[in-house]
């Protein structure tokens, strides 16, 4: 069965310092990983998708098969970037999101 | 505006008293969620459809039912919600091979006293 794994509930860091939320999934198939957002009193928003290897907001997330990883990853982090974050796997013939626990990230001033 | 829209927001109900909570969704998707979060636990899916009369069930099913009768509307029902029901309860909509992004609600607040 899939398992997406935060191991961190609670990050702090320094604004313009270097922030990194970890991932690390267990999967059988082919992944396809996600990392959504949940800034206070919004919805929960996707931020980007492994797939498209793209950079939103400054974060970027590298695919490792080879840790199982899926670390999200921002060079100099701002206050606007305290949310919730959450690293999602699509898996199955019905391409299900399973959801880790979450990692609240506060960036102080 | 596209969005899915959950109601109602807030609710405090007693041991028992059987609710729902509506979902609808503006956007044509096939598919449509409903997940519960809980502090330290994440999201967990509960039931899910494909689409208009499919329906099944996710992680944690236990205590709730479902039903998809139109495309945009997919309720929640706690026949007999329990006191372990209190959680923040999310809709989420996508179209069908759309991977991975789907829409939220906003949430419906639960408590069951």
């Amino acid at each position: 069965a899939q398992r997406v794994t935060q191991p961190e509930k609670l990050l702090s860091v320094f604004k313009g310092a270097p922030v990194e939320l970890k991932c690390n999934y267990s999967y059988s198939g082919s992944p396809e990983l996600f990392w959504y957002v949940q800034y206070s009193r919004q919805r929960l928003q996707l931020l980007l998708r492994h797939i498209s290897r793209e950079s939103i907001k400054g974060f970027t997330a590298d695919l490792n098969k080879g840790e199982t990883s899926f670390h999200l990853k921002k060079p100099f982090a701002q206050e606007e970037d305290s949310a919730m974050y959450y690293c999602a796997l699509s898996s199955g013939s019905a391409r299900q999101l399973t959801f880790g626990s979450g990692t609240q990230l506060t960036v102080l001033p | 505006e596209a969005q899915v829209t959950q109601n109602p927001r807030y609710l405090i109900t007693v041991t028992g008293k059987k609710l729902t909570v509506t979902c609808s969704q503006n956007m044509n998707h096939e598919y449509m969620s409903w997940y519960r979060q809980d502090p330290g636990l994440g999201l967990r899916q509960i039931y899910y459809s494909m689409n208009v009369e499919v329906t099944d069930k996710g992680d944690v099913p236990e205590g709730y039912k479902v039903s998809r009768k139109e495309k945009r509307n997919f309720p929640l029902i706690l026949e007999s919600p329990s006191p372990n029901q209190t959680s923040l309860y999310f809709c989420a909509s996508r179209k069908t091979g759309a991977t991975g992004e789907l829409f939220f609600g906003e949430g419906s607040r639960l408590t069951v006293l």
